[in-house]
């Protein structure tokens, strides 16, 4: 299977700063990858999917790159909203896996 | 509207059997491919089944393979997750999720029912 690791675990951060978190995959996952976002007693929420697009109502301060084995969520002026946990997953292969997830914390 | 609601989760001893049920409305179900999503107390997201959209089709994580079925009623517009020979590890927030276009990404989730497998 493969394995996701996202990095850092936590990221502190104040409203209006840019957030850059990462997911490297163990071998490539070409462009399949999304990222979702999850708060606390709530289902997580599609961001972007394969890799780069916006999923429909998402804002354009988020944005995703990467192919291959690295990729990247930034959130580019954070709304107190935005203060959650973001996973990322693949769909390359079977089975379909997340990363450990990225909490993102005031 | 556009939702789904899960149902059918409790605490259930280790060894016994346990049906969810995902109900689906504001969407032409029939044509979408649907998954269960598991995500165990604190922790991450884990990835259960897949059924497409024409009930044939099926894919298990290693983890539930030969003790979950996935299957669905088209004409009822319901998800369905019966967990046998439940395992303390199974203990959950089960989520049930529609398939994003056949892509295998999951763009619309339920709010979850919790399993505990516990004696």
């Amino acid at each position: 299977e493969i394995v996701l690791t996202q990095s850092p675990a936590t990221l502190s951060l104040s409203p209006g700063e840019r957030a850059t978190l990462s997911c490297r995959a163990r071998q490539s996952v070409s462009s399949y990858l999304a990222w979702y976002q999850q708060k606390p007693g709530q289902a997580p929420r599609l961001l972007i999917y394969d890799a780069s697009n916006r999923a429909a109502g998402i804002p354009a301060r988020f944005s995703g790159s990467g192919s291959g084995t690295d990729f990247t969520l930034t959130i580019s002026s954070l709304e107190p909203e935005d203060f959650a946990v973001y996973y990322c997953q693949q769909r390359n292969n079977w089975p379909l896996t997340f990363g450990g997830g990225t909490k993102v914390e005031i | 509207q556009v939702q789904l609601v899960e149902s059918g989760g409790g605490v259930v001893q280790p060894g016994r059997s346990l049906r969810l049920s995902c109900a689906a409305s504001g969407f032409t179900f029939n044509t979408y491919g649907m998954h269960w999503v598991r995500q165990a107390p604190g922790k991450g997201l884990e990835w259960v089944t897949l059924i497409w959209s024409d009930e044939n089709n099926k894919n298990y994580a290693d983890s539930v393979k030969g003790r979950f079925t996935i299957s669905r009623d088209n004409s009822k517009n319901t998800l369905y997750l019966q967990m046998n020979s439940l395992r303390a590890e199974d203990t959950a927030v089960y989520y049930c999720a529609r398939d994003r276009s056949k892509g295998r990404y999951f763009d619309l989730w339920g709010r979850g029912t919790l399993v505990t497998v516990s004696s």
